[in-house]
Parts: structure tokens; sequence; C-alpha cells
């Protein structure tokens, strides 16, 4: 069974500065997806970024990128020029390709604070 | 405009009584799903559909019914409802799997608390 983690419960950045989440999953699968999504406090799940595993380079969309380490099972988020409205829930996701279902496995999220 | 519609957003109920979670999505998708969202435990996928009177058991189907006669409409039924199903559901869909992206479309999140 896959499995994903997300180690950091919080973090926290000052306006105009660089973080970066932490994300590692486990799976036996050679092919599938890993998303990003960012939950602000109107809950709604929004979707940062996306990555196909066979595709080696690491997606990039604005001022969120990713370093995707398929051996090492890592894939992190980093949010270059942080602003007040990153502030928000991350959640890690994963999906296989192909597979019977569309499920996502998620990690439990890290709470991102962007201090002014 | 594409997108999933849940109501409602808010619900307080009591122990014992039947409520359903309407979920519709106009993008004409196969898939769609059930998670609920629980503090440290991130999302949980409750209940899934690949078709029109297709579903399954996702990973916490327990205390939990779907229909799908509809393509558009994935209703979450909860027949007897109990406190530790209190929790933030949300309904998604999403093409199925290997046509292209399989982004998936999420609901606002309905906020369930039962006591």
């Amino acid at each position: 069974a896959q499995t994903v983690t997300q180690s950091q419960p919080e973090m926290s950045v000052q306006e105009a500065e660089t973080v970066t989440l932490s994300c590692t999953y486990d799976t036996s699968e050679n092919n599938y997806y890993l998303f990003w999504y960012k939950q602000p406090p109107s809950r709604q799940m929004i979707l940062v970024i996306r990555q196909e595993a066979y595709k080696q380079q690491n997606a990039t969309e604005n001022r969120f990128s990713v370093n995707f380490q398929k051996a090492a099972k890592s894939f992190s988020l980093k949010i270059s020029d942080s602003q007040l409205g990153d502030t928000a829930m991350y959640f890690c996701a994963f999906m296989k390709h192909g597979g019977a279902t569309n499920k996502l496995i998620f990690g439990t999220g890290t709470l991102l604070a962007v201090q002014p | 405009e594409a997108q999933v519609t849940q109501n409602p957003r808010y619900l307080i109920t009591v122990t014992g009584k039947k409520l359903t979670v309407t979920c519709s999505q106009n993008m004409n998708h196969e898939y769609m799903s059930w998670y609920r969202q629980d503090p440290g435990l991130g999302l949980r996928q409750i209940y899934y559909s690949m078709n029109v009177e297709v579903t399954d058991k996702g990973d916490v189907p327990e205390g939990y019914k779907v229909s799908r006669k509809e393509k558009r409409n994935f209703p979450l039924i909860l027949e007897s409802p109990s406190p530790n199903q209190t929790s933030l559901y949300f309904c998604a869909s999403s093409k199925r799997n290997g046509q292209g992206n399989p982004e998936a479309f999420f609901g606002q999140g309905t906020r369930l608390t039962v006591v």
C-alpha cells in the first residue's frame, strides 16, 4: 500500500522569503502522479502543482516549484517570494497512474504561516 | 464555469438522524469520490464511483452510503450519524485515470457536527 508522509506539521516564513515543504512517499509503482494541494482558511482544496513520475523535469508554476527525487521517493515544494496569501495548509498527495481508481492518498498536511 | 458543488456547507445534527450531503459536477467526469478530513490524518477516501451505478468502498466506508444514479450527482448518505462522523467532508471529481489529466476538482467542503 502507498503512504505519504509530511514530517513538518507547521512552518513559518517571512514575507518575500523562500520556504520548502517536505514530502516523502512509499510505493512499489513505477508510474504515478504527485500533487501539492493548498487549503486556505476558506477550506477550498486548490491544486498548486502536479508532477508525473515518468517526467524527470521538475514541475514549476510561477512561484511554486518542486524537487522530485524519484529514487529517494521525495517530493518537496518550494515557494519563492512568499506572500501573505500563501498562508494555508498544504497537502502532498499520490495517485497511481492508470489504476482502477483515481484514489488520492494524502499526507497529514503542513500548516504554513507567512509572517508580514 | 467548471465546478463541483456540495451542499450544505455547514450542518449540525443529532445522533441517529439520517442526513444526505449532495454533490454535483458539471464537467462530465466519470470518476467521483468522497473524502473526510480530520486533524492529523489528512484526507481519507470514503467511497468512490467509476461511473453511473458503479460504486465501491474506499478506506473508511463504515457508517456511510452512496449512490450514483446520474453521472453528475454523487450524494453521501449517513443513515444513522454518530459523533465520530463529525468531520470535514469533500466531494471530488476527475476524468478516468489514463484519459489525460487526472486532476481532482474538489467541492467547497461540508463541515458536519454530530451531537
